[in-house]
């Protein structure tokens, strides 16, 4: 069965820090790893998966199978920054994206 | 577009009474999800719908829960009867074909005394 930890529920940094917010996995097969943010009083939403190699406000999320981490990172963090970031891991196959979900770190970015 | 529409937002109900969470996907999306959130177990996938049809409903918690979607518009949750242990955020989730990003709703908080 897969699972995602997420060892930090709560995580604080100052303005200008450099943020990195743990998400480890464990999957038999091969995975897909995503990261959703949810702002206060918004909805959950894609901030990014790493199929994308991509970077989104800032931040930027490497697979590294070895260590089974798909950490999520940001060089300088923004208080606007501040959320509640779930990791989530998608079986391979099946018929759907089913998502597993970590347990969520509450990022706060002091001003 | 709205996107993903949840009501009730909020429902405070007592042990023993029946719950009906309504969920309206984003129009066109064939894929539907269900979610609850607590704090204990964080977001857990309890059932998803393709094309209107139950695929996997083996994260629903027990047979006090039960889902439809009688239409592509439409899903139901529904806790019958409540437990003060189903007190949660239950979200409801939708995504257009097999691999692309699903949409989340606002969310019902759901508290039963």
């Amino acid at each position: 069965a897969q699972r995602v930890t997420q060892p930090e529920k709560l995580l604080s940094v100052f303005k200008g820090a450099p943020v990195e917010l743990k998400c480890n996995y464990s999957y038999s097969g091969s995975p897909e790893l995503f990261w959703y943010v949810q702002y206060s009083r918004q909805r959950l939403q894609l901030l990014l998966r790493h199929i994308s190699r991509e970077s989104i406000k800032g931040f930027t999320a490497d697979l590294n199978k070895g260590e089974t981490s798909f950490h999520l990172k940001k060089p300088f963090a923004q208080e606007e920054d501040s959320a509640m970031y779930y990791c989530a891991l998608s079986r391979s196959s099946g018929s759907a994206r089913q998502l597993t979900f970590g347990s969520g770190t509450q990022l706060t970015v002091l001003p | 577009d709205a996107g993903v529409i949840q009501s009730p937002r909020h429902e405070v109900t007592e042990m023993g009474q029946e719950v009906t969470l309504r969920c309206k996907p984003i129009s066109g999306h064939d894929y539907l999800f269900w979610y609850r959130q607590t704090m204990m177990r964080g977001l857990e996938l309890l059932i998803y719908f393709n094309n209107n049809v139950p695929i996997d409903d083996s994260g629903m918690p027990e047979d006090r829960f039960s889902a439809k979607m009688p239409n592509a518009s439409f899903s139901t949750l529904k806790i019958q009867p409540s437990e003060p242990r189903d007190s949660a955020v239950y979200f409801c989730a939708s995504s257009a074909g097999r691999n692309n990003e699903q949409f989340f709703g606002p969310g019902t908080r759901l508290t039963v005394l």
